[in-house]
């Protein structure tokens, strides 16, 4: 059984940073790209990021590019998504969700399974 | 950016009723469509991809169509469990973008 389970989401400060995580399990993680989307409260999803399966290509969403840093580590079967420079305007659970094949270019993205998310609380 | 436009953003429906849920997509996305559930406080699941390829495990009553800007997805025969609300996803081109979302309450 495919699992993703996210962490490191809490109440951080206007310009703080924030690193979480995303451990996988049940499924061979080296195997498939991996991407990060997010709900504000009471809103809809916002697509923030995605990462090939060996971690070399990555895409960022213009909105959140140079703030926001995608990565992960395979031999740990964990999936990080790096924020920076945070805003009250990025409050929000934020999902990791596995993808169906390795590459995110000259293929077709297909999110397919969710972790439960995370809650990001950016507040003074 | 592709922008997803879906309708209606709620309907009230019975259960045994069909709800019929729509996105246009504003430029060609040939069938990289998918439709996903989420329940309050719950993560979001994936129910149909590739417009109409129905994920493993979910009850045949829920059907998606359409292709290129517009499509639909159908749920026949309503049952308490599929009160939620729904999104699709373009998985055409990045940035990948999702409709507003349509949310299905009892009426």
């Amino acid at each position: 059984e495919v699992q993703l389970v996210e962490s490191g989401g809490g109440l951080v400060q206007p310009g703080g940073s924030l690193r979480l995580s995303c451990s996988a399990s049940g499924f061979s993680f080296s195997s498939y790209a991996m991407h990060w989307v997010r709900q504000a409260p009471g809103e809809g999803l916002e697509y923030i990021s995605a990462i090939s399966n060996t971690g070399d290509i990555t895409y960022h969403a213009d909105s959140m590019k140079g703030r926001f840093i995608i990565s992960r580590d395979n031999s740990k079967g964990t999936l990080y998504l790096q924020l920076n420079s945070l805003r009250a305007e990025d409050t929000a659970v934020y999902y990791c969700v596995k993808d169906t094949v390795a590459a995110i270019y000259g293929v077709v993205s297909r999110l397919e399974y969710w972790g439960q998310g995370t809650l990001v609380t950016v507040s003074s | 950016d592709i922008q997803m436009t879906q309708s209606p953003s709620s309907v009230s429906a019975s259960v045994g009723d069909r709800v019929t849920i729509t996105c246009r997509a504003s430029q060609g996305i040939h069938s990289n469509l998918a439709w996903f559930q989420q329940k309050p406080g719950r993560a979001p699941k994936r129910l149909i991809y590739a417009a109409s390829v129905l994920h493993s495990g979910v009850p045949s009553r829920f059907s998606g169509g359409g292709s290129g800007t517009e499509f639909s997805l159908t749920i026949s025969n309503l049952q308490p469990e599929d009160f939620a609300t729904y999104y699709c996803l373009q998985a055409n081109s990045f940035p990948l973008t999702f409709g507003r979302g349509t949310k299905v309450d009892i009426k």
